[in-house]
């Protein structure tokens, strides 16, 4: 999804923490979004970051850093139904980017 | 609000048929944006139309086409369908000039036989 990169899967246990990393060019950057996508299901909105920091929204936090090109969720007190696809999006010179997504699972 | 609306959900065709999408954005929302999802790549940006004008297009063959209404509803086109257009597709609505996030629809889920 030129050159937004993302783990293509990640396996983590029920009630740990987890971080999905993104990274993606800089040139023409203006945010960059989270999207959750359950299995045959259309993504959803998490979040999205303009400024670089930390951006938390319940169990749920996104960082941005834009002079790195980097981004990562991390996802807290991991449930069964966070089971899912996680897409990251970027936003840039007028058009919204996506990467292939991360699928994690979530072992009990 | 009523979220973003797609229809057939599912649609099986023949190789060489054609096909036409249609998506229902969120009230208020002039921006459509179409994607087209496979496993192996992922969301692919297809064309995003505001205002009934087509405002950008990714890297797809003339086969794939679009258009916008007046009431902002908006189709897709795929003439002369392959097996390799089996996919799900989706349309994402969204409010221009805010932080442009986009609003999923459930998508068209089509097999091309």
């Amino acid at each position: 999804g030129q050159n937004i990169d993302q783990p293509t899967e990640m396996t983590a246990t029920e009630g740990a923490i987890v971080q999905i990393n993104c990274t993606y060019q800089t040139s023409g950057f203006n945010g960059l979004f989270w999207y959750q996508q359950h299995a045959g299901e259309a993504p959803t909105f998490l979040s999205y970051n303009v400024l670089d920091g930390l951006e938390e929204k319940g169990r749920f936090s996104s960082f941005l850093s834009r002079s790195k090109g980097y981004s990562y969720l991390l996802l807290k007190e991991l449930q069964m139904k966070d089971s899912a696809s996680y897409l990251c999006a970027v936003s840039r010179d007028d058009k919204i980017i996506f990467g292939k997504g991360t699928r994690l699972h979530i072992l009990p | 609000k009523a979220g973003v609306t797609q229809t057939p959900r599912y649609l099986i065709k023949t190789r060489g048929q054609q096909v036409t999408l249609s998506c229902s954005p969120i009230s208020g929302h002039r921006s459509v944006s179409w994607y087209q999802q496979t496993p192996g790549q992922g969301l692919q940006f297809l064309f995003e139309y505001f205002s009934e004008t087509q405002r950008n297009k990714g890297n797809f063959p003339g086969r794939f086409s679009g258009r916008q209404f007046s009431n902002s509803r908006s189709e897709m086109n795929v003439s002369t369908l392959e097996l390799g257009d089996s996919a799900l597709y989706l349309c994402a609505s969204y409010q221009r000039g805010g932080t442009d996030t986009q609003y999923f629809g459930p998508g068209t889920r089509l097999t091309v036989l």
